[in-house]
């Protein structure tokens, strides 16, 4: 498996609470992603970056603030949760932003 | 737009048999279609990827341009290959990141 950690695995909060899922990589790949798994709607990107301090909106970005500030991690920010958000997140990385690598996931439960 | 559609969400077949997960896409220009895969409690894997045309594990995708399809087949379904199929496409949109966009997925059953 590519060097890919996600923390934290399990995660339940209350709803209106911040919440900071922590993707690290020691592959040093360029690409890192957040996607949300959710049945019915299959992979949806909430935020990617390529590259230090350079970040994107993917097509479920509301809600969700992403950092960079290192190659190796990635910080995925509910600012106020809430049960919507309810889900499991999946980090993945990329060299060239085509063969992705994923993460073990992180169930939140947003109550 | 990109859009991927997989149009069943639970698909179960009887070791031995033939498997065919479908996977449509709509996208304008020429993309590059993927297949990825989720066994139980690990984590999501590549799959294949159609410009390599190769077969993992015994199974084969072939891009249809025409009928904007990249079908997922296996010719003897074995128990397993019970897992959650994602299709995924890649647009090439000239940006600095090139993102993935899943289909909703197929939970593949193989039944003993």
């Amino acid at each position: 498996d590519a060097g890919i950690t996600q923390s934290p695995r399990h995660k339940v909060t209350e709803t209106g609470t911040p919440v900071t899922l922590r993707c690290h990589q020691t592959e040093n790949h360029r690409y890192m992603y957040w996607y949300r798994q959710d049945p019915g709607h299959g992979l949806r990107l909430i935020h990617y970056s390529y590259g230090v301090k350079d970040t994107d909106k993917g097509e479920v970005s509301d809600g969700y603030s992403v950092s960079r500030s290192k190659t190796e991690d990635f910080l995925l920010t509910l600012e106020s949760a809430t049960s919507s958000q309810t889900s499991v997140y999946f980090c993945a990385i990329s060299e060239q932003g085509e063969k992705l690598f994923f993460g073990s996931g992180t169930q939140l439960s947003v109550l | 737009a990109q859009r991927v559609t997989q149009p069943e969400k639970l698909l179960s077949v009887f070791k031995g048999a033939p498997v065919e997960l479908k996977c449509n896409y709509s996208y304008s220009g020429s993309p590059e279609l993927f297949w990825y895969v989720q066994y139980s409690r690990q984590r999501l894997q590549l799959l294949l990827r159609h410009i390599s045309r190769e077969s993992i594990k015994g199974f084969t995708a072939d891009l249809n341009k025409g009928e904007t399809s990249f079908h997922l087949k296996k010719p003897f379904a074995q128990e397993e290959d019970s897992a959650m199929y994602y299709c995924a496409l890649l647009p090439w949109a000239g940006r600095g990141a090139n993102n993935l966009f899943f289909g909703t997925g197929t939970r593949l059953t193989v039944i003993p």
